[in-house]
């Protein structure tokens, strides 16, 4: 258990739907990270925040949105869906920004 | 931007040892770890090099030659749970975001 906890774990949803993606980091991490990995594919980072502001952006899609509240959990929320995201969407943190990061279990989306 | 490159997969057997290859090119290297992914599951952290050489961590080690732009991870007395995906992930710049490979499958046979 790496101690960052990510909610749902599995969710269907229709095209067109919203979702949003629920992270609470490790104690004490202030760094959340946000990743999208399809079937069969690499992991592909999205976005970053440290201590509430964005730090770095990936792909992430126009669709997509995400932030960190002041209690240092992150939500990432996905809107529009199509098919293709269709994918483990994992949330990762760190203590700051030169430190090993550690993932959650991943949230499962199949849009159908 | 990145390029990672590591083989797609990879096949040995129980009690042996395999190396994992990754290789990359980045303008600002700041650090190259290698993780663990089970099939469906989060990838767990490995390892971790930023200068030249070798770091062994019990039956994992990963070498690392920043002028190469080359990296290794090597797992000794193979045992049936390692067959999982290895990632191999560069961290470039001031910033901590990791970007990373495709991962090589192993699958470990008796």
């Amino acid at each position: 258990d790496s101690g960052v906890t990510q909610t749902p774990k599995h969710l269907i949803t229709a095209t067109g739907q919203r979702v949003t993606l629920r992270c609470s980091p490790r104690s004490g991490d202030l760094s959340v990270y946000w990743y999208q990995q399809s079937l069969d594919q690499g992991l592909q980072f999205l976005i970053q925040y440290y201590n509430g502001e964005e730090r770095a952006k990936g792909n992430i899609l126009e669709r997509f949105s995400a932030q960190q509240f002041p209690d240092l959990h992150s939500e990432l929320n996905l809107s529009s869906l199509e098919l293709g995201d269709s994918a483990l969407y994992f949330c990762a943190s760190s203590v700051g920004g030169t430190n090993t990061i550690y993932f959650g279990e991943g949230s499962w989306l199949t849009v159908v | 931007g990145q390029n990672i490159d590591q083989p797609t997969e990879m096949t040995a057997t129980e009690g042996a040892i395999v190396q994992i290859n990754c290789t990359y090119q980045t303008s600002g290297f700041n650090g190259l770890f290698w993780y663990q992914q089970h099939a469906g599951e989060a990838p767990t952290f490995l390892s971790y090099n930023v200068l030249d050489g070798l770091e062994e961590k019990g039956r994992f080690s990963s070498f690392l030659s920043r002028s190469k732009g080359y990296s290794y991870l090597l797992l000794k007395e193979l045992q049936m749970k390692d067959s999982a995906s290895y990632l191999c992930a560069v961290r470039e710049g001031a910033g901590n975001m990791l970007t990373f490979g495709g991962g090589t499958r192993l699958m470990v046979k008796p």
